[in-house]
């Protein structure tokens, strides 16, 4: 069973930074691109940034609003997905996605974690 | 990277059938093949129900069909169910590489 737990949310003040994990299970993680997605409370879904297999390069992509503040990260060794937020604002107050499609035959899916929620607050 | 457009709500009867668009530009939407729709209960993560504009993964109900004309695709909702109700958001790859989500649209069963 294919499954994804992110972790490490929690209150931080602006400016201040954070971690997030995101532990994968259930799938080959090193064959997976992968993606973080946010949503503001009672907002829509906003696309954060994606990390590609390191068989594709290994390469990221972010969003403009966390463009040189957020930093997405992959250990393959230890199935994990990794969100380095950094200079963090009001704004990136969301609960955070961890999210991968496969392909599995001649269909896809995706699969999402349960989120784990980001409160930027002094 | 502005979001895509999606009207803030559609509402319909049981078993009768609605369409939400999705619009966006020529550097999203109508340069690519790769719409995707989720449906998102309150509390729940999204759920995958189109992907690559009309293909459903297994195991995602048939009343639901996307398609795509320009710069603006579209998600029917077929024999609405009360099971339905929920908010609907379509996403985009863009020329930037990065990722689109739609604004977001509030499915109401009568």
């Amino acid at each position: 069973e294919v499954q994804l737990v992110e972790s490490g949310g929690g209150l931080v003040k602006p400016g201040g930074s954070i971690r997030l994990s995101c532990a994968a299970s259930g799938f080959t993680f090193s064959n997976a691109g992968m993606t973080w997605v946010r949503q503001a409370p009672g907002k829509g879904l906003e696309w954060v940034g994606r990390i590609k297999t390191k068989a594709d390069g290994g390469t990221t992509d972010y969003a403009a609003p966390v463009k040189g503040r957020f930093t997405i990260s992959r250990d393959d060794s230890k199935n994990t997905l990794y969100l380095q937020m950094d200079s963090l604002t009001t704004e990136d107050t969301a609960v955070y996605y961890c999210t991968t499609r496969l392909t599995l035959g001649h269909s896809k899916t995706q699969y999402w974690g349960q989120g784990t929620l980001v409160t930027v607050s002094s | 990277q502005s979001a895509l457009t999606q009207p803030a709500s559609v509402s319909g009867s049981p078993g009768q059938s609605i369409t939400i668009s999705c619009t966006g530009t020529s550097s999203d939407v109508g340069r690519y093949n790769y719409v995707s729709w989720y449906q998102q209960h309150p509390g729940k993560a999204p759920k995958l129900m189109i992907y690559d504009v009309s293909n459903r993964p297994s195991g995602a109900s048939d009343r639901f069909t996307g398609s795509k004309s320009g710069n603006t695709a579209s998600l029917t909702i077929s024999g609405l169910q009360a099971e339905d109700e929920a908010d609907y958001y379509c996403g985009s790859y863009t020329s930037s590489s990065t990722g689109v989500f739609g604004t977001g649209t509030k499915v109401t069963v009568l």
